[in-house]
């Protein structure tokens, strides 16, 4: 069956270093997104990508990067300069082209500071 | 730009009662509607969508929404609720480019 899977599960990073959360799917969508949650504000978009080798910014983009080389991959790295990653993350895709099909999420990562 | 907003951050209910989660949008073009659910640690799946047509739009596990253009709402509901259906929803809405905007989600607490 076709999905996104997001790894790992559960993530602890120490103050100041960099960490990277997987997403891949095999849905052969276009567009994919990253979002951060934290309780009582909903989802927040981080990064998208609706094209390989291309992505913009989304409202909190501040202390994180991505990737996206590979149609199926879209990484994301949480900089050091990231001052309270502490949150649950979760990847989604969709088709360019129509929004009549919705997104598709991931099963999230849920990442600490220790 | 189209937005969504949900009316209600959480949502207390006892269990076999009816239920409803309130969603309003504004866009200025015709969009298409969603509601997902997630529950605890897990991501979002869809519960049901409005595309066009019939303005009732039945989802999984027994919940259905109305869509109602002139007041520019989707509302969520459910007849009879369960423990089980204790999560959050939200609602979002979609333009014919494919991206979302999604609300911030309501919390329902199913208690027994």
């Amino acid at each position: 069956d076709g999905g996104i899977t997001q790894s790992p599960k559960y993530l602890f990073r120490k103050e100041g270093q960099n960490v990277t959360l997987s997403c891949e799917q095999n849905l052969n969508h276009d567009a994919m997104y990253w979002y951060r949650q934290d309780p009582g504000q909903g989802l927040r978009l981080i990064y998208y990508s609706q094209i390989v080798n291309d992505f913009q910014k989304g409202d909190i983009a501040e202390g994180y990067s991505v990737s996206r080389e590979k149609k199926e991959s879209f990484p994301l790295t949480v900089t050091s300069a990231q001052k309270n990653p502490t949150a649950f993350y979760l990847c989604a895709s969709s088709i360019v082209g129509t929004g009549k099909y919705g997104y598709t999420f991931g099963s999230g990562t849920r990442l600490t500071v220790v | 730009a189209q937005s969504v907003t949900q009316l209600d951050s959480q949502v207390p209910v006892f269990e076999e009662a009816p239920v409803e989660l309130r969603c309003n949008y504004s866009s200025s073009v015709s969009v298409y509607l969603f509601w997902y659910v997630q529950y605890p640690n897990q991501g979002l799946q869809l519960l049901l969508k409005y595309l066009s047509g019939s303005t009732l739009v039945k989802g999984i596990n027994g919940f259905e929404a109305e869509f109602n253009k002139s007041q520019t709402s989707f509302h969520l509901r459910k007849p009879s609720v369960h423990i089980s259906d204790t999560a959050e929803y939200f609602c979002a809405v979609s333009l014919d480019a494919g991206k979302s905007t999604f609300g911030d989600g309501t919390t329902l607490t199913v208690k027994p």
